[in-house]
């Protein structure tokens, strides 16, 4: 089975600061998907950004960028500039598209609190 | 573009009783994912309906029933309720065999079991 952990249940960052929020993973298999989700108070859960496991370059959405450690499976995400938009659950998920029929496995969640 | 809706968005179910919840993919997708999500957890997923057809399961027992329609929205039933089903429950869409296999959620449906 596949897993995925996030070892920060809570963090905080001061306003414009930058934080990084790490997800570790586990799997045998070799091509799959890694996700950020963001899930604010208001509950909706909404894409932060991807990474497909075949490409080594990381991805980048405008401040969200990932750091993907394929070897040492680690996705973690790194966010500049941080806004009080930002504060929310940030939910990392793993997805392997052949093995796993498109079913995402999601971590416990990462707390963010953004201090003005 | 239309999101994913979910119906409807609270819900106070006693134990024993049965519960539909519903969900409308987003426009053009083909594929609908239902999540279960405890409070201070992340989503568990339940089960996939591609094609009007389960197309995958997660670790829920057999009280947890679907539904994909031809319009691709979905019906989530739970019958023999207990107390342990109080969740938020998410329905995510998507467009599989695409090749971007990200899933899009709706607000989703808190439903309390008493």
């Amino acid at each position: 089975a596949q897993t995925v952990t996030q070892s920060q249940p809570e963090m905080s960052v001061q306003e414009a600061e930058t934080v990084t929020l790490s997800c570790t993973y586990d799997t045998s298999e070799n091509n799959y998907y890694l996700f950020w989700y963001k899930q604010p108070p208001s509950r909706q859960m909404i894409l932060v950004i991807r990474q497909e496991a075949y490409k080594q370059q990381n991805a980048t959405e405008n401040r969200f960028s990932v750091n993907f450690q394929k070897a040492a499976k680690s996705f973690s995400l790194k966010i500049s500039d941080s806004q009080l938009g930002d504060t929310a659950m940030y939910f990392c998920a793993f997805m392997n598209p052949v093995n796993t029929g498109n079913q995402f496995y999601f971590g416990t969640g990462t707390s963010l609190t953004v201090i003005p | 573009e239309t999101g994913v809706t979910q119906s409807p968005t609270h819900l106070i179910k006693t134990r024993g009783q049965q519960v539909t919840l519903r969900c409308s993919s987003q426009s053009g997708h083909n594929t609908v994912s239902w999540y279960q999500q405890a409070l201070g957890q992340g989503p568990q997923f339940i089960f996939q309906y591609y094609r009007e057809e389960e197309n995958g399961r997660g670790n829920f027992p057999p009280r947890f029933s679907g539904l994909q329609f031809p319009n691709y929205s979905s019906e989530l039933n739970v019958n023999a309720l207990e107390l342990d089903d109080s969740a938020l429950y998410l329905c995510a869409s998507s467009l599989v065999l695409s090749g971007d296999e990200t899933q899009y959620f709706g607000p989703g449906t808190r439903l309390l079991v008493l």
